[in-house]
């Protein structure tokens, strides 16, 4: 199975600022690389897909990319509704794998 | 706009079996798998398998001798039984539509249901 590493578990931000997720693939997974948003009580959503698509209906303000095994998620200018946890995929093999998330607190 | 309704008895006792439907409203029901998934707190996120409306499906071999995955295109659900279930299988289970890139391969899980609590009692 292809392991996914986010990093850190968790990160603390105020309103306004630019924060970075960060997720490795254990081995090449092109850019198959997904990122999805989750708050408490609620299913995941889909942000970002393909390591760079926006998702139709999200915010402009996220963002992803892709170096290598290393994906990051950005969100520039976070707002209130941003603070929830971030969970990394990759579409690259089944079985179909996710990080472990990122807490994303004030 | 397409929503995905799950139900099923989110209580069993060992050894019992899990059995879940999710039901698609709106879209189209073809061009997709569909999906299953579960989250703990001690495993996260875990995908469980995938079926599309011809039956063509794809399982996590770390749970394939207990899985089944069926579709019924007439009634537009997507069913998920897991056998002889521990306390292990505890979470919350999702139903979710895969998206499927032009080339073939899976692009994302787009569509979520609302998840169903699974508990096991001994």
């Amino acid at each position: 199975d292809i392991q996914m590493t986010q990093s850190p578990s968790s990160l603390s931000a105020s309103v306004g600022d630019r924060v970075t997720f960060t997720c490795r693939a254990s081995q090449t997974i092109s850019t198959y690389l997904n990122w999805y948003q989750q708050k408490p009580g609620r299913a995941p959503n889909l942000l970002i897909y393909d390591a760079s698509s926006l998702q139709s209906g999200v915010p402009s303000r996220f963002s992803g990319s892709r170096s290598g095994t290393y994906f990051t998620l950005t969100i520039t200018g976070v707002q209130p509704e941003d603070f929830a946890t971030y969970y990394c995929q990759q579409s690259f093999s089944t079985p179909y794998t996710f990080g472990q998330g990122t807490s994303l607190e004030i | 706009q397409v929503q995905l309704q799950q139900w099923g008895a989110g209580l069993l006792k060992s050894s019992e079996t899990l059995s879940l439907t999710c039901a698609v409203q709106g879209g189209s029901f073809s061009g997709y798998y569909w999906t299953w998934l579960r989250q703990s707190p001690g495993k996260g996120l875990e995908w469980i398998g995938e079926s599309n409306q011809s039956g063509s499906r794809n399982y996590n071999p770390s749970l394939q001798r207990r899985v089944t995955i069926s579709v019924d295109t007439s009634k537009r659900w997507f069913s998920l039984k897991l056998s002889s279930v521990t306390a292990a299988d505890m979470a919350m289970y999702y139903c979710a539509r895969a998206r499927i890139a032009a080339a073939g391969h899976l692009e994302a899980f787009d569509i979520w249901g609302r998840g169903t609590m699974v508990t096991v009692s001994s």
